[in-house]
């Protein structure tokens, strides 16, 4: 079956490491997207890419870097300078101007 | 007026009530508009595309009114299983593929 794939779905990383968050799809999708949702708010952008070696920053990109070296995978690594990395991130990805099919998430707790 | 503004719930409903779910968007470019349905813990999934002439699935329907930037999601005889957090999601006018999600509404429905 098609879909995207978050691994893993709970991580928990120390203060200060840098961590990545793998999202692969097999939709075929052309556009990918890395949201970050906090509780009682809505998702927020942090870095999306339409096409393989191109990616945007969104609203929140500060403290984290994406790849699309292949359209199957966008990677984001969280970096020890993202304040406050704890959060549900949500990978998704959609092809032009269709809505957009999510990842089950992968929650990160940095203590 | 926020980008993209919801009711703020949360909504308890008995089973069998119609629930009427509110949201207003601030950019008049936006073209696209949709409404998920997220469930505790979960990824967001898509409920329904809005269109301008408003469109129904079962006892689902979502209305469009572009002059006054207002979108409305109505569940008709709901059920238990309809308990979860709606989220309004609006395209950000001018920039393809870049959507803006509400805050959502918690909506229970019970026996």
């Amino acid at each position: 079956d098609g879909g995207i794939t978050q691994s893993p779905k709970y991580l928990f990383r120390k203060e200060g490491q840098n961590v990545t968050l793998s999202c692969e799809q097999n939709l075929n999708h052309d556009a990918m997207y890395w949201y970050r949702q906090d509780p009682g708010q809505g998702l927020r952008l942090i870095y999306y890419s339409q096409i393989v070696n191109d990616f945007q920053k969104g609203d929140i990109a500060e403290g984290y870097s994406v790849s699309r070296e292949k359209k199957e995978s966008f990677p984001l690594t969280v970096t020890s300078a993202q304040k406050n990395p704890t959060a549900f991130y949500l990978c998704a990805s959609s092809i032009y101007n269709s809505p957009l099919h999510f990842g089950n998430g992968t929650r990160l707790t940095v203590t | 007026r926020k980008e993209v503004e919801q009711d703020p719930g949360p909504f308890n409903v008995p089973e069998g009530a119609t629930v009427a779910f509110n949201c207003t968007y601030s950019n008049s470019a936006s073209q696209s508009f949709f409404w998920y349905r997220q469930d505790c813990r979960k990824e967001p999934k898509l409920l329904m595309s809005v269109y301008s002439s408003g469109n129904e699935d079962g006892r689902f329907t979502a209305q469009l009114n572009r002059a006054s930037q207002y979108i409305s999601l109505l569940i008709r005889d709901s059920k238990l299983s309809d308990s979860a957090t709606y989220l309004c999601v609006v395209e950000k006018g001018g920039s393809q593929g870049n959507l803006i999600f509400g805050k959502g509404t918690k909506l229970s429905v019970k026996p």
